[in-house]
This record gives structure tokens, C-alpha cells and sequence, in this order.
């Protein structure tokens, strides 16, 4: 069984510019969340998706933002970016009365 | 907001040593707790979780965490470290009916295993 897969998995970005990060949850999955894992912060919860609609957000500026595809596969999408989103964006999976998300490797975004 | 705590960023220990991780965290509520290890360049893995039941939970790896609801607390060990445990270790807390689709990470520890 095929795990979460995020692409790209490295990104390089100018201040200003919008970027938009894909996740691919395990087969099956309906849930997908967001992370963004940065030195100073360690690891913050963006927002979580099921059946397409978020159910879960956290206290991140409206630059913010996601969706979640039919066949459950997420984007993120960050605009006007800034120095400081610079971050590994970590992407989790899991099932219906699940007790454990798995995560994918991540997408290392570098804003310059 | 719940919030997850955990005290030491930075342990290096030799191997055969014994480990402890503190967690607290900061919910009255009911909890799901998680202990989730990156190993360098990996993604974040699973360890251990804690839904209800029995307060001692083993893991992988021969990790165990035991829930102390009194203490808020929620602390890892291994009686005996080897240098593939070097790695970072987060703990999580998940509120309420076991969603993990809202984790909540404390800072992580960093452990240095020396051979």
C-alpha cells in the first residue's frame, strides 16, 4: 500500500510570489491534514479536510489556504509569500475512526 | 487552547543508558495522546499512542509511555537506548471522540545517541 506522497519535494521561492503544495493520501483515506514543521515554531497544525470540506483550522493568516479533491487528494495553496513561511509543509493521512495519521515526507519551502 | 509541553529540547545519552522524555499537556478534557519519532531525513513515524485503557502503553522499539491524568502528563522511556534511536521525538495530544486529524505537537526533543 502506497503512503502519502507530497510533491514537489522542494520548492524555491521568491517573496511576493504564490506557491501550491500537493498531498496524496493512502487509498481509502477521506482525511488530510496540514503541517508546517519550522526550527523556531516546531511542528503547527494549518487546517484538516474531510470528504472535501475543512473541518479543522488553525490560527494561520488567510494567505492560508487548502482544499480537498473528490478523490481525496489535497492542495495548499500559500500566497504573498514571506521569508518566514520558509518551512517543511508536512501532510498527514488517515481513515474513518482512524487512531493514527500517517505522514507523508514533506515539501521543503524555501522563500528568498 | 490545549497546548503540549515537552521539557528537555536537547538530551545526548551513550548507549545502554535509559531514557526519559517528559510530555505534559495542558486540557481538562478527555485526550488521545502520541508519541511520533523523525528519524534524520525520514518522515514522522508512530511510536506510540495512548486512547484509554491501560495508562502504560509499549510501543515500537521497545518504547513505552506511561499517562499520568493527574500530572497532565504523558512521559516516554526505554530502559536501553542504542544509536538508532538517534532522532527527534514529538509528543501530540489529539481533544475529545479520537480524531487525529488535529494534532497538537509540543517542541520536540532532540536525542543524540553517542555509540
Amino acid at each position: 500500500k502506497a503512503g502519502v506522497t507530497q510533491t514537489p519535494r522542494y520548492l524555491i521561492k521568491t517573496r511576493g510570489q504564490q506557491v501550491t503544495l500537493s498531498c496524496s493520501p493512502i487509498s481509502g483515506h477521506r482525511s488530510v491534514s496540514w503541517y508546517q514543521q519550522t526550527p523556531g515554531q516546531g511542528l503547527q497544525f494549518l487546517f484538516e479536510y474531510f470528504s472535501e470540506t475543512q473541518r479543522n483550522k488553525g490560527n494561520f493568516p488567510g494567505r492560508f489556504s487548502g482544499r480537498q479533491f473528490s478523490n481525496s487528494r489535497s492542495e495548499m495553496n500559500v500566497s504573498t509569500l514571506e521569508l518566514g513561511d520558509s518551512a517543511l509543509y508536512l501532510c498527514a493521512s488517515g481513515s474513518v475512526g482512524s487512531t493514527e495519521a500517517f505522514f507523508g515526507q514533506g515539501t521543503r519551502l524555501t522563500v528568498v | 487552547a490545549q497546548s503540549v509541553s515537552q521539557h528537555n529540547h536537547h538530551v545526548i545519552l551513550s548507549e545502554a543508558a535509559s531514557l526519559e522524555l517528559g510530555c505534559n499537556y495542558s486540557y481538562g478534557g478527555t485526550v488521545n495522546l502520541f508519541w511520533y519519532v523523525q528519524y534524520p531525513g525520514q518522515h514522522l513515524q508512530l511510536l506510540l499512542k495512548y486512547f484509554s485503557g491501560d495508562p502504560l502503553v509499549k510501543g515500537i522499539k521497545g518504547f513505552e509511555a506511561e499517562f499520568i491524568k493527574s500530572k497532565f502528563s504523558f512521559n516516554l522511556r526505554k530502559p536501553s537506548v542504542q544509536w538508532s534511536d538517534t532522532a527527534e521525538y514529538f509528543c501530540a495530544v489529539t481533544v475529545g471522540s479520537g480524531n487525529t486529524g488535529k494534532l497538537i505537537f509540543g517542541q520536540g526533543t532532540t536525542l543524540q545517541v553517542k555509540p
